[in-house]
């Protein structure tokens, strides 16, 4: 069964640092584009970030753009988010997510990890 | 950006029924040169992740039950669950992704009566 397993989330201080890692099974990651989205305590889902399949593209959020990087490694199978400058209003959980169809930049999120949360606070 | 908004924030069918959410887009994602919208349809459980529905407007994903389906184009889309179960009971969420950001409704809470 396809798989994403997030890890690296915790309680971090603002202004702080962390770097979440998601690591891809039973698919051939290369082949697909990849997302962070994350969800608030009690909150709706907000789209962080995108990596195409082969990390030549990449799209960022408005309220992480020149904070966060995302960044892959297909021969680790592994997704990566680099969270710097981090706020208070960064404190969610971060989902893992794949794209539905190889390739392609623009199609919808259709395998999700568990999720790993991050904390930001004093 | 475009702004998804949907409607109604909450609502309350008994089993059996039939629910209906509504999404509207603030710009058209109907791509004309292969006639797709790029609108799919979400639900989350409490302490899961969302769950893939409906994608390209109304495509059901493999494995969703058929009472599941979603009608609509340009801006304007529905979400039909044709006679409700309780595993039905979850948040549902509207989502384009025709550009960046991949923007997502507020969602809306589905219980049952």
């Amino acid at each position: 069964q396809v798989q994403l397993v997030e890890s690296g989330g915790g309680v971090v201080q603002p202004g702080r640092s962390l770097r979440l890692s998601c690591v891809a099974s039973r698919f051939t990651f290369s082949n697909y584009g990849m997302h962070w989205v994350r969800q608030a305590p009690g909150k709706g889902l907000e789209w962080v970030a995108f990596i195409s399949y082969d990390g030549s593209t990449k799209y960022y959020a408005d309220s992480v753009k020149g904070r966060f990087t995302i960044s892959r490694d297909n021969s680790k199978n592994t997704l990566y988010l680099q969270m710097n400058s981090l706020r208070p209003e960064d404190t969610a959980v971060y989902y893992c997510v794949k794209g539905s169809q190889s390739g392609d930049d623009y199609v919808s999120f259709n395998i999700w990890g568990q999720g790993t949360l991050v904390t930001v606070s004093s | 950006d475009i702004v998804m908004t949907q409607s109604p924030d909450s609502l309350a069918v008994s089993l059996g029924e039939r629910a209906t959410i509504n999404c509207k887009s603030s710009q058209n994602v109907l791509y004309t040169s292969n006639n797709k919208n790029y609108l799919a349809w979400y639900h989350q459980k409490p302490g899961q992740p969302p769950k893939l529905l409906i994608y390209w407007a109304t495509t059901r994903e493999s494995g969703v039950p058929d009472r599941f389906s979603g009608s609509g184009s340009g801006t304007d889309f529905t979400l039909t669950i044709s006679s409700l179960q309780a595993e039905d009971a979850a948040v549902y969420y509207c989502q384009q992704y025709y550009s960046p950001p991949y923007t997502f409704g507020q969602g809306t809470k589905l219980e049952i009566k």
